[in-house]
């Protein structure tokens, strides 16, 4: 249980489109979702936090209008990523808490490789 | 600023060996610590999580934390090439909800 769909696994796109990441869970409401960034050989660092029905909050340095965050429903979380250049080129995880799990709540999507050409 | 490090790596043990990866943190009010292990390309994947002082085991993995020393640390026993990844440290600091992730540590386990 407790899982975490992210779509798509890989994506490739031209610089100056928008690319979105879906992220949904599949058997349980999250009230919170998180949206991380992995550069190669780097660890992974939090972009932000949304919570369903308010704005997200970036962390510093995460420019909001470039990375559009929206959670709508208590299952559906979606990251788009606008005007890419090659530098957004990364790999886009989310997680998710579970409510009521505790050390074993934080349950993370299978991640999104964007390549930006 | 508030940092969770560990050494890069990679740590080279052969099979059967003992592994011993170390984390530090720099926030004295931080309560949750926790080992992931991610495959290249892949989404990390939780080894275990503790709260105490003192070891925690599970299989062949023993957590150890050390809060006056702010150091927690994951032993692997029974080493095997499968273990081959690169396990990050993650802390949830105080006042947070969220992870703070260390950039991890590559193990290479050898035949």
């Amino acid at each position: 249980g407790a899982v975490v769909s992210q779509h798509p696994s890989w994506v490739i796109c031209k610089s100056g489109t928008s690319v979105k990441i879906e992220c949904r869970s599949l058997d349980f409401q999250a009230t919170t979702m998180f949206w991380y960034r992995q550069f190669p050989k780097q660890s992974l660092m939090l972009m932000a936090t949304s919570n369903e029905g308010s704005k997200a909050t970036y962390e510093q340095g995460v420019e909001k209008d470039k990375f559009l965050i929206n959670h709508a429903s208590l299952t559906l979380s979606t990251l788009t990523v606008t005007s890419a250049h090659p530098e957004d080129s990364s790999f886009y995880i989310c997680s998710a808490r579970v409510p009521g799990r505790g050390g074993y709540g934080y349950t993370f999507g299978s991640g999104t490789r964007l390549t930006v050409v | 600023q508030k940092e969770v490090e560990q050494n890069s790596g990679p740590l080279s043990v052969p099979e059967g060996a003992i592994a011993s990866l170390n984390c530090t943190y720099s926030d004295r009010g931080s309560q949750s610590f926790f080992w992931y292990r991610q495959y290249s390309g892949k989404s990390p994947e939780l080894i275990m999580f503790i709260y105490s002082n003192g070891d925690k085991e599970d299989g062949r993995f023993t957590a150890q934390l050390n809060k006056a020393s702010q150091y927690v640390s994951l032993l692997i026993r029974d080493s095997q090439p499968s273990d081959s990844a690169t396990y990050l440290c993650a802390v949830i600091m105080g006042g947070y909800s969220t992870l703070t992730f260390g950039k991890g540590t590559m193990l290479l386990v050898s035949p």
